[in-house]
């Protein structure tokens, strides 16, 4: 596996706050995207990057960004949380032969 | 576009049961990729298996098997004899070779209850 952390595990926040999820892989692996699901919908990717330089917007990025500080690690940060970012936000990472491998998740509730 | 579709919300079984969970796939790429996820109640995504689109072979794992047709645009998992550790939502997901991203598409997932 891919050794994909993320902290914090749940999170309670109140709108307007801005919060900080964090993302760390351990197998130097050059690809990392961050996911969030909600019921029903599947998971849809708000932000990838293939390096550190370069980092891109997925389907539902509005209201998100991100920061790649090294090639072990990607944040994503909630500038101003709404209570609609309530979600479990998954960050994952690529392992050869095109399977992603996902972290444990972070739960967010915005309040 | 990448498309997938599991029309199955729920479907709860009894133990032993088969079960068979449908995954229908749309992209105009001729390379791409098929998986299978399953997420427990603790919330994690385990991933089960990929496959190639260039390899058609069914396969097979322990009370696992998959069902990939090309012709129908179908990759359905079953699990043979059920148990209640099998109870969690299964997604099915889509990666095109071509796209100039890595992106998976996910279906909707399906919530499998396997009573005892």
């Amino acid at each position: 596996d891919a050794d994909v952390t993320q902290t914090p595990r749940n999170r309670i926040t109140k709108t307007g706050k801005r919060i900080m999820l964090e993302c760390s892989q351990t197998k130097g692996h050059d690809r990392m995207y961050w996911y969030r699901q909600d019921p029903g919908l599947g998971l849809r990717l708000i932000y990838y990057s293939f390096d550190v330089k370069d980092i891109n917007k997925g389907e539902i990025s509005d209201g998100y960004s991100v920061s790649r500080q090294a090639q072990a690690k990607f944040s994503l940060s909630l500038e101003s949380a709404i209570p609609n970012q309530t979600a479990l936000y998954f960050c994952a990472t690529d392992l050869p032969g095109h399977t992603q491998y996902f972290g444990p998740g972070t739960r967010l509730t915005v309040l | 576009a990448q498309k997938v579709t599991q029309a199955q919300t729920e479907i709860s079984v009894v133990e032993k049961e088969d079960v068979t969970l449908d995954c229908v796939y749309e992209t105009r790429d001729t390379t791409y990729y098929l998986f299978w996820y399953k997420q427990p109640p603790s919330g994690e995504l385990v991933f089960l298996i990929r496959r190639n689109s260039f390899d058609e072979q069914n396969e097979i794992s322990g009370r696992y098997s998959w069902n990939f047709q090309k012709s129908t645009s179908s990759f359905n998992f079953t699990i043979t004899a059920s148990q209640v550790v099998d109870s969690a939502v299964y997604f099915c997901a889509l990666r095109a070779g071509g796209t100039s991203y890595g992106k998976l598409t996910f279906g909707q997932g399906t919530i499998l209850t396997v009573h005892p």
